[in-house]
């Protein structure tokens, strides 16, 4: 069964202090991993898409790594306005030629001045 | 307005009322999705419209009904929902495989 397995589920940080977050997923003909950021009460707003072992991508303190077997979303010298829930999709074959992502349950991050 | 709205941003129904979500993307994308977010569970995945054309999610109840007019817009109409419909409806729009978000419905079911 495909699925994806976040951690830890919370983690809190002091300002500065990096650290990582963790997505290991088993899904039957990978076609992509995605990480968003999910603040309070609004939708996840679109970080990366990893494709293939190997790569690498970064945005401002946020470095996404990608294994055969999981994510890594690296934080370095963390601000509070990181502060939010981090999630992991991967995309699988759905419904004939259709794709779906398969969701894991978040990593809430809060970073303390 | 830019990127994916959705109206009304909070709703409370009671079980036998009948409602509408609305979604318009203003990305030009040719697939857009409702999401049902709940507490302790990932995204669950309603429907996918793509070239307005459905793809169907048999695991839906009945009582959710998604209409695609056309590629900017989408509804979702709601009827006798029962208090565990109560979670934050999501709307997405793509245009390859990156899908883009709008703020979501917060939706209370009495």
């Amino acid at each position: 069964e495909d699925q994806v397995t976040q951690s830890p589920e919370a983690l809190r940080l002091q300002e500065g202090e990096s650290s990582s977050l963790n997505c290991s997923y088993t899904v039957s003909g990978l076609r992509g991993l995605f990480w968003y950021r999910q603040d309070p009460g609004k939708g996840p707003e679109f970080l990366f898409t990893l494709y293939s072992a190997g790569e690498e991508k970064e945005k401002e303190r946020l470095k996404a790594t990608l294994t055969k077997k999981e994510s890594f979303l690296h934080i370095t010298a963390p601000k509070p306005e990181d502060s939010a829930t981090y999630l992991c999709a991967v995309q699988a074959p759905w419904a004939g030629n259709n794709r779906k992502l398969i969701w894991g349950l978040g990593t809430s991050l809060a970073v303390n001045p | 307005e830019t990127g994916v709205t959705q109206t009304p941003r909070h709703l409370v129904m009671g079980m036998t009322n009948k409602k509408s979500l609305k979604c318009e993307q203003h990305l030009g994308h040719n697939a857009m999705y409702w999401y049902k977010q709940s507490a302790k569970k990932p995204l669950e995945l309603m429907f996918v419209y793509s070239l307005e054309e459905r793809v169907e999610n048999n695991s839906v109840p009945s009582r959710f009904s998604p209409e695609c007019p056309n590629s900017s817009h989408l509804f979702l109409h709601l009827h006798t929902l029962q208090p565990e419909d109560s979670a934050l409806y999501l709307c997405a729009s793509s245009h390859s495989d990156t899908q883009y978000f709008g703020p979501g419905t917060r939706l209370t079911v009495l």
